[in-house]
């Protein structure tokens, strides 16, 4: 099975900070790696898929880059709506997996 | 507008069984694989299982791999999973999520308890 880890586990950022969170994976990938986003309570929400592709409705403060093993979200200016989880997630090989998450909470 | 609802959770015993139901909307269900996921409480996500879009793919996780199946009716609209031999850490909300994973339901949540 592909193992995917995230980096850091979780951070403290401030509003108005760049932020970026990096998911590298056991094994190449090519680009099949997605990003959601985990409010508590609530389902995950999409970001990007396809390592850099912005899903519909999703602001262009997020972004993603990446190819192979190295992955990386960014999240240019941070706002209050965006203290969250997030996930990678690789969908190239059965069984897809998970990262463990990365928690972005308030400084 | 896409809609997935899950339903069927609840209490399970140890040992037993219970069906998950995927209830979609807002797009043609028909042409779409599926996925069902899953979170322990105060854990992250955990992927479970696929289906094809026909039914004829499927495709689990080692830790459900023979106790649970993925169906599906396009007639219905409708995703399932049979839960079978239930243990205390299938204790989850369960997701359901389209192929690309770009729309999920608000989940279901399942706890295995005597």
């Amino acid at each position: 099975d592909i193992q995917l880890t995230q980096s850091p586990s979780s951070l403290s950022a401030s509003v108005g900070d760049r932020v970026t969170i990096t998911c590298r994976a056991s094994q190449g990938i090519s680009n099949s790696l997605a990003w959601l986003q985990q409010k508590p309570g609530k389902a995950p929400k999409s970001l990007i898929f396809g390592s850099s592709r912005l899903q519909s409705g999703v602001p262009s403060k997020f972004s993603g880059s990446g190819s192979g093993t190295d992955f990386t979200l960014t999240i240019s200016s941070l706002q209050p709506e965006d203290f969250a989880t997030y996930y990678c997630l690789q969908y190239n090989t059965y069984p897809f997996t998970f990262g463990p998450g990365t928690t972005v909470g308030i400084k | 507008e896409v809609q997935l609802v899950e339903s069927g959770g609840g209490l399970g015993q140890p040992g037993g069984s219970l069906r998950l139901s995927c209830a979609a909307s807002g797009f043609i269900f028909s042409k779409y694989s599926m996925n069902w996921a899953r979170q322990a409480p105060g854990k992250g996500l955990e992927w479970i299982s696929y289906i094809s879009s026909s039914g004829a793919t499927k495709y689990y996780a080692d830790s459900v791999k023979g106790r649970f199946t993925v169906s599906r009716d396009n007639a219905k609209n409708s995703l399932y999973l049979q839960m079978d031999s239930l243990r205390a850490v299938d204790t989850a909300i369960y997701f359901c999520a389209n192929s690309g994973f770009d729309f999920w339901g608000q989940g279901t949540l399942v706890t295995v308890s005597s």
